[in-house]
């Protein structure tokens, strides 16, 4: 079983949609957690951090549930450019490796 | 810029080559990860330096794989004796107070 789970997708959503990513993670102590957003041919850039509170940043809200190891993304009002991979990412240790799942591979559509 | 170089971008091997990818990190990071991604996969971890010192190596898939940081800056990730499984894109993270990645080295086999 890996470490970090997410259902690869794809999502094809039309522009203006909301749409929700979710991830499971293994390793109880894990404890930062991220997305990062990676597109075709280049390198993982880091999206939001996640936060227990839960967190926003313009239209992408994230959540973590410690207590079920389940994070999520929300992207509400889907813009063409938001198409991409999205990348959970658990860390065990702060300032160690970097846990990343597959991908969920997003694709808006005008 | 100021960002994480690689180098090369792009490197074609003959099963059995050894190959040799650099990274320079940004200025100043302490931490240098190095990361292996397979296609539709995430990054996986390969190893981390804090300075010129291998912390961890367990990501290494085999002894064919090796890594230097000598000065506590440029890292060479060489891998001897190429196999076509060791296709996939190389990336390098250094680290401030979050993993900033670069470009990455796509390793082809043949």
């Amino acid at each position: 079983r890996k470490e970090v789970e997410q259902d690869p997708g794809p999502f094809n959503v039309p522009e203006g949609a909301t749409v929700a990513f979710n991830c499971t993670y293994s390793n109880s102590a894990s404890q930062s957690f991220f997305w990062y957003r990676q597109d075709c041919r280049k390198e993982p850039k880091l999206l939001m951090s996640v936060y227990s509170s839960g967190n926003e940043d313009g239209r992408f809200t994230a959540q973590l549930n410690r207590a079920s190891q389940y994070i999520s993304l929300l992207i509400r009002d889907s813009k063409l450019s938001d198409s991409a991979t999205y990348l959970c990412v658990v860390n065990v240790l702060l300032g160690n490796k970097l846990v990343f799942g597959a991908g969920t591979i997003l694709r808006v559509k005008s | 810029g100021a960002g994480v170089s690689q180098s090369p971008r792009y490197k074609v091997a003959k099963r059995g080559q050894d190959v040799a990818l650099r990274c320079d990190p940004i200025s100043g990071h302490v931490s240098l990860f190095w990361y292996q991604q397979a296609l539709g996969q995430g990054p996986e971890f390969l190893t981390y330096f804090q300075n010129e010192a291998q912390l961890d190596k367990s990501g290494l898939p085999s002894d064919r794989f090796f890594a230097e940081r000598p000065e506590g800056s440029v890292s060479t990730l060489k891998i001897q004796r190429t196999q076509q499984e060791d296709s996939a894109v190389y990336l390098c993270a250094s680290s401030g107070p979050r993993q900033y990645f670069g470009p990455g080295t796509r390793l082809t086999v043949t």
